[in-house]
């Protein structure tokens, strides 16, 4: 089982909309809780960080957390052609590194 | 400008050869790591390092070395024994993991 996983999309959804972006853990242990965008052949770009459970809000990005059910999600209100992009979760579970997931492809159209 | 840089942005190798990809960090960060893009497959770590001369090998260490000589620098070779090193490389660092992670641009390795 991998520690941190993600439906790898391509996840398409129409300008303005909201796109929901969903990430699972297998460690219980996990505190702390990274949401990446990585644009094509550019390298990723923190965006969230979530540490306790329940929203943290930050412009049009919110990100969900629940422990209990050991899952992490981003929201992206009002979706912009220039959100497009691959989105990574990443999750520390007390180890010297991240875990990263394999990344949603979202794709918004104008 | 506080930052990673990683150099070069694009790099071919020919058969044989050991290349190093060059990874600078002037946010004063002790960890640092290296990773392996490729289409479909993710981040996969090849290297860290938490303190200078000390690093640790990663979940793909064979066929790459690294060093950490000074604290801002963490270099990457890609030896010959490494059969399919074409891929993207980034490098990241941090002042704690649990905090995330800053990544460099990436090289893009090529081989020829």
């Amino acid at each position: 089982q991998k520690e941190v996983e993600q439906n790898s999309g391509p996840l398409s959804v129409p300008e303005g909309a909201i796109a929901s972006l969903n990430c699972t853990y297998s460690d219980r242990v996990s505190q702390s809780f990274f949401w990446y965008r990585q644009y094509s052949g550019k390298s990723p770009e923190l965006i969230m960080s979530i540490y306790s459970n329940g929203d943290k809000e930050d412009g049009r990005f919110t990100a969900q957390l629940n422990k209990a059910s050991q899952y992490v999600s981003l929201l992206i209100r009002d979706s912009q052609p220039s959100d497009s992009a691959t989105y990574l979760c990443a999750v520390w579970t007390g180890a010297n590194n991240l875990f990263f997931g394999t990344g949603t492809r979202l794709t918004v159209i104008p | 400008d506080g930052g990673i840089t990683q150099s070069p942005k694009y790099l071919f190798r020919k058969e044989g050869q050991n290349v190093t990809l060059s990874c600078e960090q002037n946010l004063n960060h002790d960890a640092m790591y290296w990773y392996r893009q490729d289409p479909g497959q993710g981040l996969r770590l090849i290297y860290y390092s938490q303190i200078v001369n000390d690093f640790q090998k990663g979940d793909i260490a064979e066929g790459y070395s690294v060093s950490r000589e000074k604290k801002e620098s963490f270099p990457l070779t890609v030896t010959s024994a490494q059969k399919n090193p074409t891929a993207f490389y980034l490098c990241a660092s941090t002042p704690h993991a649990n905090y995330g992670y800053t990544f460099g641009s990436g090289t893009r390795l090529t081989v020829v």
